[in-house]
């Protein structure tokens, strides 16, 4: 069983500070974890990805993530927004045991003030 | 590599008619596809998962009669609507599994969604 928490519905930063965007995740087996961006009307794309290589992920745009294992958790950070970072953000997971399906967090949308 | 395309990319119907939704992966072969159903402001939700030359296999709570979802080659995987209604209306993503399991994982790769409106 696998399943995976947003603690943030919605998240209001001011361009240039640092975002923060928390997930945790539940699973019987090791996971797959993933951060996915989706722009208003516009489809997902991946941010980055952690597959058990080295728990500091670094993906596209100036995200990352840490993958916690100690406390299950997977939070997306950014040093300094940028306005078109406004857009909703979801956290993934998907285990050995899932058949490939991915769960996906409830999303965390992302405000960006000037 | 590893392009996902969606057809069509919005539709507007009338209630009780039926629709199609096409699923291609351009540039790999997915054994599995899988499609979501996404209402605003809300997350992707599972539909069914589609597996190539079988039956898909439904989430629990999707009406398999309603959801009709073909996967007849490596590259395409249709989902169709039958006699939609108002509530039908969503935003419909599909993904493709790759199949890859290097370092132990499957990725997806997600279509840019359709859009269906019924009227």
């Amino acid at each position: 069983a696998q399943s995976v928490t947003q603690l943030d519905s919605h998240v209001s930063v001011s361009e240039g500070t640092p975002v923060l965007l928390r997930c945790n995740y539940s699973s019987s087996y090791s996971p797959s974890l993933f951060w996915y961006v989706q722009h208003p009307n516009k489809g997902l794309q991946l941010l980055l990805k952690y597959t058990s290589a080295a728990t500091l992920v670094k993906g596209i745009n100036g995200f990352e993530a840490e993958f916690k294992k100690s406390e299950t958790s997977f939070h997306l950070t950014k040093p300094s927004a940028h306005m078109s970072d406004a857009a909703e953000y979801f956290c993934v997971v998907s285990t050995t045991d899932s058949w490939g399906k991915f769960q996906f967090g409830a999303g965390t949308q992302v405000v960006v003030t000037p | 590599g590893a392009v996902v395309s969606q057809h069509p990319s919005w539709v507007i119907c009338k209630s009780g008619t039926s629709v199609k939704i096409e699923c291609r992966s351009l540039d790999f072969q997915a054994t599995t596809m899988f499609w979501y159903r996404q209402f605003p402001k809300q997350s992707l939700m599972l539909m069914a998962t589609s597996n190539e030359g079988s039956k898909a296999t439904y989430e629990q709570g999707v009406e398999k009669d309603k959801f009709l979802i073909n996967h007849a080659s490596l590259t395409l995987s249709t989902l169709t609507v039958t006699s939609a209604h108002p509530e039908d209306s969503s935003f419909y993503i599909c993904s493709a599994d790759n199949g890859m399991v290097a370092g132990g994982y499957n990725e997806q790769f997600f279509g840019p969604g359709t859009r269906l409106t019924v009227l």
